[in-house]
């Protein structure tokens, strides 16, 4: 119940194609779904996130797209660069006794943009 | 500004050595989090602090690991008797507050031969 499932594993994309990453979750209790960017040798750096009352959000070349019934949500990144070549982790969270906001990891895309 | 910095980056270990991985959270951020991952997996969380108080240690997974932040600032996760299962990336977050974004240091890569 805790899981997240992300697909797929690795994504080839061409320059200025459209990236589309997946994720399916099953605990309803979950309130907050964000997704991290990861550069080799750094940590993951939040990219996006999204709150189950809206089924979209978009900031720049890059959308979530939430699925609440289907308990799905996807990344999708327009105009796909060579720089955002990277692995690319989705998560969720719920509200926890402590207060922390204790993130459930999918198990990551790597991304590859071929110039 | 600095981010949050972690040392060492690189740690190689015997089986049964005992390591320490500090933490130099964001100044005055008051949550920090400790992250396990794993060769080619998402981060698995270990344990939360708020300030100086550990509120979460549910996802430390033996009685060897064990954390303390005891200043509120930075932060030291201690790993006894190492193990080869150990061998991951430990990644630390902070955040200004509980809910709030959380931002991950580089990590330190730990190998245990």
């Amino acid at each position: 119940q805790q899981q997240v499932k992300q697909s797929p594993q690795s994504l080839i994309v061409q320059k200025g194609g459209i990236s589309i990453i997946n994720c399916a979750y099953e605990n309803t209790a979950f309130d907050y779904f964000p997704w991290y960017q990861q550069f080799p040798g750094k940590g993951p750096a939040l990219l996006i996130a999204i709150r189950p009352d809206v089924s979209e959000k978009k900031e720049g070349r890059f959308t979530i797209s939430f699925n609440k019934s289907a308990k799905q949500f996807s990344l999708h990144i327009m105009d796909s660069q060579p720089g955002d070549s990277a692995t690319y982790f989705c998560a969720a969270s719920m509200y926890q006794l402590s207060g922390a906001q204790k993130l459930v990891f999918g198990q990551g895309t790597r991304l590859t943009i071929n110039p | 500004g600095a981010g949050v910095s972690q040392s060492p980056r690189y740690k190689v270990a015997k089986r049964g050595q005992d390591v320490a991985l500090r933490c130099d959270p964001i100044s005055g951020h008051v949550s920090l989090f400790w992250y396990q991952q794993a060769l080619g997996q998402g981060p698995e969380f270990l344990t939360y602090f708020q300030n100086e108080a550990q509120l979460d240690k549910s996802g430390l997974p033996s009685d060897r690991f064990f954390a303390e932040r005891p200043e509120g600032s930075v932060s030291t996760l201690k790993i006894q008797r190492t193990q080869q299962e150990d061998s991951a990336v430990y990644l630390c977050a902070s955040s200004h507050r509980a809910q709030g974004e959380q931002f991950f240091g580089p990590g330190t890569r730990l190998t245990v031969l």
